[in-house]
């Protein structure tokens, strides 16, 4: 099983600010099967990044994900209110699609 | 529009069963894997189950391996998760999702809004 590893487990920021969240495996992600989601207090996770780097549909510009076999990373340009929420990452190379813990951004 | 609904939630005793409904609209069900992810109170995301496009192929997480059951019926545009044998650690909540497109090792790119399972005596 591939655990992954996300920090820091809360990012106290404000808006405006850039967001770095890093995603780290316990085993190199294969063709970089890695995704990224956001989810919000009471709603569905809802995919931002797929294939480490792609941007899912409709998803502003200002999220990019980045990285390669084991450390992944997601920045979040310049962070507008509607982004304060936890994100995760995960793999989906092969079962079990193991999520990270997950990173919390919250308002400074 | 394209969308997932879950139904069959509830409140259950440990060791009982339960099933779980998902139903599609706006896309062709038999075009896509669909996965069962869930999520216990205030906690992570946990993935569950996976079935291929056609039903050939399932695979599960080792919590829940021999007591759930995921299967599809594409005619009816559904997918199911058969759930014996619950426990207290089952208690969550349970999303389907869908895979963006036939292969299994797809992101997950459209979500349904969860139904709430609650193993207690």
């Amino acid at each position: 099983e591939i655990v992954l590893t996300q920090s820091p487990g809360t990012l106290s920021l404000s808006p405006g600010e850039r967001a770095t969240l890093s995603c780290r495996a316990s085993q190199s992600v294969s063709s970089s099967y890695l995704a990224w989601y956001q989810q919000k207090p009471g709603q569905a996770p809802r995919l931002l990044i797929y294939g480490a780097s792609s941007r899912a549909t409709g998803i502003p510009d200002r999220f990019s994900g980045s990285g390669s076999g084991t450390d992944f990373t997601l920045t979040i340009s310049r962070l507008e209110p509607e982004d304060f929420a936890v994100y995760f990452c995960q793999q989906y190379g092969r079962s079990p699609y193991t999520f990270g813990q997950g990173t919390k951004v919250e308002i400074k | 529009q394209v969308q997932l609904v879950e139904s069959g939630g509830g409140v259950v005793q440990p060791g009982r069963s339960l099933r779980l409904s998902c139903a599609a609209s706006g896309f062709t069900l038999s075009s896509y894997a669909m996965h069962w992810v869930r999520q216990a109170p205030g906690k992570g995301l946990e993935w569950v189950a996976v079935i291929s496009s056609d039903g050939s192929k399932t695979y599960y997480a080792d919590s829940v391996k021999g007591r759930f059951t995921i299967s599809r019926d594409n005619s009816k545009n559904t997918l199911y998760l058969q759930m014996n044998s619950l426990r207290a650690e089952d208690t969550a909540v349970y999303y389907c999702a869908r895979a963006f497109g036939q292969l299994l090792s797809n992101a997950f790119d459209i979500w349904g809004q969860g139904t709430m399972v609650t193993v207690s005596s």
